[in-house]
């Protein structure tokens, strides 16, 4: 079974300061992992995504993850917040189907990031 | 190319009724996923569909179900609503290969009263 833990319901920056937004998940195969922000009454935008290629990850809007296995984390990180990061953040895992379908997405209960001026 | 597009956006909807959502995936994907969004339970995975088969099913009562047309197009029914349904139903499209990821529409907001 996966899991997807991620640290912090909440998390405040400063506009300018670094974010850093933690998930570490459970999985018994090489997983597919997945950020995506959520802004209200919208539906989910993929930022970024780990499918085992390189483990440095770049996104959209300047963000970016690391893979660690050995951690089995993959935070996400932006160096400087702009007040539009403003959000909720999701961390997501599949196993896929065996390199057919991505199969069911695992989601951790999401992160909402306030950007103070 | 045109996003994920579900309808309605919104819907009220009277204990025990039922209702269908749909959903049409990014044009080329042929696998649509559907979620369920509260705020006591977070995003649970429905089902997932592909070249219309069920590939997927989360746990969740019958009342839930599910189809994909030939064209990839979905629709999700729930039948005999209960106030716990109220949510965003949130569907999701996705290349063949598994790694490309889930695009997600705007979701349709249901309520039930």
């Amino acid at each position: 079974a996966q899991s997807v833990t991620q640290l912090g319901s909440h998390v405040s920056v400063s506009e300018g300061a670094l974010v850093l937004l933690r998930c570490n998940y459970s999985s018994s195969v090489p997983p597919y992992l997945f950020w995506y922000v959520q802004y209200p009454n919208q539906g989910l935008q993929l930022l970024l995504k780990y499918t085992s290629a390189a483990t440095l990850v770049k996104g959209i809007n300047g963000f970016e993850a690391e893979f660690k296995k050995s951690e089995t984390s993959f935070h996400l990180t932006k160096p400087s917040a702009h007040m539009s990061d403003a959000a909720e953040y999701f961390c997501a895992v599949s196993e896929g189907n065996r390199g057919s379908t991505l199969g069911r997405l695992y989601f951790g209960r999401g992160t909402q990031l306030t950007v103070w001026p | 190319k045109a996003g994920v597009t579900q309808t309605p956006r919104y819907l009220i909807k009277t204990r025990g009724q039922q209702v269908t959502l749909s959903c049409s995936p990014i044009s080329g994907h042929r696998s649509v996923s559907w979620y369920q969004q509260t705020p006591g339970q977070g995003l649970q995975f429905l089902f997932e569909y592909f070249s219309e088969t069920q590939r997927n099913k989360g746990n969740f009562p019958g009342r839930f179900s599910g189809r994909q047309f030939s064209n990839s197009r979905s629709e999700m029914n729930v039948s005999t609503l209960e106030l716990g349904d109220s949510a965003l139903y949130l569907c999701a499209s996705s290349p063949e290969a598994g790694g490309g990821g889930a695009f997600f529409g705007q979701g349709t907001r249901l309520t039930v009263v």
